[in-house]
């Protein structure tokens, strides 16, 4: 089964700051999607951006871009400007086309904004 | 469309009990999934649906764990004879086309 890491178990950014965090993955195919989630606390997860493999390009949504580099299998998420409601558990996900739709995801990095 | 709904939000039973959860998605979408998460974790895939078929199970979901879901709409996900280890927060997700996931709140289980 393909293994999501992200070693980061906190991070804090100031607010307006920018912060990175990373994620990085093990696969042995060459065509899958990446995602990262947002769980604010005792909320439901949300989507906050998804890259698929075959594209070069960096995704971006508005303060949030990654930088995927697929021969390093890292998927980084920079949030610019950060804001008070940013803080949140930000989970990276991995799915395979191959393996019947299911969703990897990581343990997940907890990010605290500091006004 | 309200989002993927989840009943209950929180639920507490005696070891030993049986527990039923109900998953209510997104109306167009085809595809619904399972997952448990506990604290510190990310969410762990439990099961797929596809329409009514349930088209893939994890290897973590014992005899104790059955999912259905009837007409293709919501999703029941039932754990029998509970145990501690049980306890966690179990969400459910449903998606259009299996590219992305929208998430419900999660139903917590205690088990005392």
């Amino acid at each position: 089964a393909q293994t999501v890491t992200q070693s980061q178990p906190e991070m804090s950014v100031q607010e307006a700051e920018t912060v990175t965090l990373s994620c990085t993955y093990d696969t042995s195919e060459s065509d899958y999607y990446l995602f990262w989630y947002k769980q604010p606390p005792s909320r439901q997860m949300i989507l906050v951006i998804r890259q698929e493999a075959y594209k070069q390009q960096n995704a971006t949504e508005n303060r949030f871009s990654v930088n995927f580099q697929k021969a390093a299998k890292s998927f980084s998420l920079k949030i610019s400007d950060s804001q008070l409601g940013d803080a949140a558990m930000y989970f990276c996900a991995y799915r395979s086309p191959n393996t019947g739709n299911q969703f990897y995801f990581g343990t997940g990095t907890s990010l605290t904004v500091i006004p | 469309d309200t989002g993927v709904s989840q009943n209950p939000r929180h639920k507490i039973t005696k070891r030993g009990q049986n527990v039923t959860f109900r998953c209510d998605p997104i109306s167009e979408h085809n595809r619904l999934y399972w997952y448990r998460q506990t604290l510190g974790q990310g969410p762990e895939f439990l099961t797929y649906f596809q329409n009514e078929a349930q088209l893939e199970k994890s290897r973590l979901l014992s005899d104790r764990f059955s999912a259905e879901r009837p007409k293709g709409s919501f999703s029941t996900l039932e754990i029998q004879r509970t145990e501690q280890g049980d306890s966690a927060m179990y969400l459910c997700a449903s998606s259009p086309y299996g590219y992305e996931q929208y998430f419900g709140p999660g139903t917590r289980l205690t088990v005392t």
